[in-house]
């Protein structure tokens, strides 16, 4: 499985737009790229997928350049209820049947 | 509430001692896993089950443990002879893999559940 890497912390202020960058250097070509997003005391939430190019939803874009070895998060004008721990992981297409989490990313948003 | 649901949410015992967490995936969901997470750390993979069939298991998982899933639905975690370094929460997720798909065009997603933080004393 692909190794990700990620900044341990960021800190932002409300109404920022942050951006998370992971670095997958060895990515395969069936890979995808998720992220995940977890507060204290809960399970982590699916944020986003994507396999190249832009994906966007309801919460966040993800970026993804054409060699696929770095994803971009974006999270457009962050609150306070954004404060979390967001991790980036390479899933396989299809049943990857484990998720290799890192460390993550600790995100804290100050007022 | 249609999530995966855990319980307890939290369990304190005394070393030595055996304890049992249950999830119960979302329902129609045929892929159920377990994870353990350590803080400042993320989820670690313990074992997963297709339907009623425990699939694979990590070496994280020691002969003390044992998980099931009778009947392809709610699972039981049982972790005998409590050791202080079992303290953890442990994490139960599903998914649903759609064994009839001849091409899956992108990567599985899990659903957790809220976890059991478990102390050892």
């Amino acid at each position: 499985l692909a190794k990700t890497t990620q900044p341990i912390s960021m800190d932002s202020y409300e109404g920022q737009e942050v951006n998370i960058t992971c670095s997958h250097n060895n990515i395969a070509t069936n890979d995808y790229i998720t992220w995940y997003q977890q507060f204290p005391s809960q399970g982590p939430r699916f944020i986003i997928q994507g396999y190249k190019t832009k994906v966007t939803n309801e919460v966040a874009s993800l970026f993804i350049p054409a060699d696929r070895k770095s994803s971009t998060l974006s999270l457009p004008r962050v609150s306070l209820s954004d404060t979390a721990v967001y991790y980036c992981l390479v899933v396989p297409s299809g049943s990857a049947r484990q998720l290799t989490f890192g460390s993550g990313t600790q995100l804290t948003v100050l007022p | 509430d249609t999530g995966v649901s855990q319980n307890p949410r939290h369990k304190i015992t005394k070393r030595g001692q055996n304890v049992t967490f249950r999830c119960d995936p979302i329902s129609e969901h045929n892929r159920l896993y377990w994870y353990r997470q350590t803080l400042g750390q993320g989820p670690e993979f313990l074992t997963y089950f297709q339907n009623e069939a425990q699939l694979e298991k990590s070496r994280l998982l020691s002969d003390r443990f044992s998980a099931e899933r009778p009947k392809g639905s709610f699972s039981t975690l049982e972790i005998q002879r409590t050791e202080q370094g079992d303290s953890a929460m442990y994490l139960c997720a599903s998914s649903f893999d759609d064994v009839t798909a001849r091409v899956t065009l992108s990567g599985e997603t899990q659903y957790f559940g809220p976890g059991t933080r478990l102390l050892v004393l």
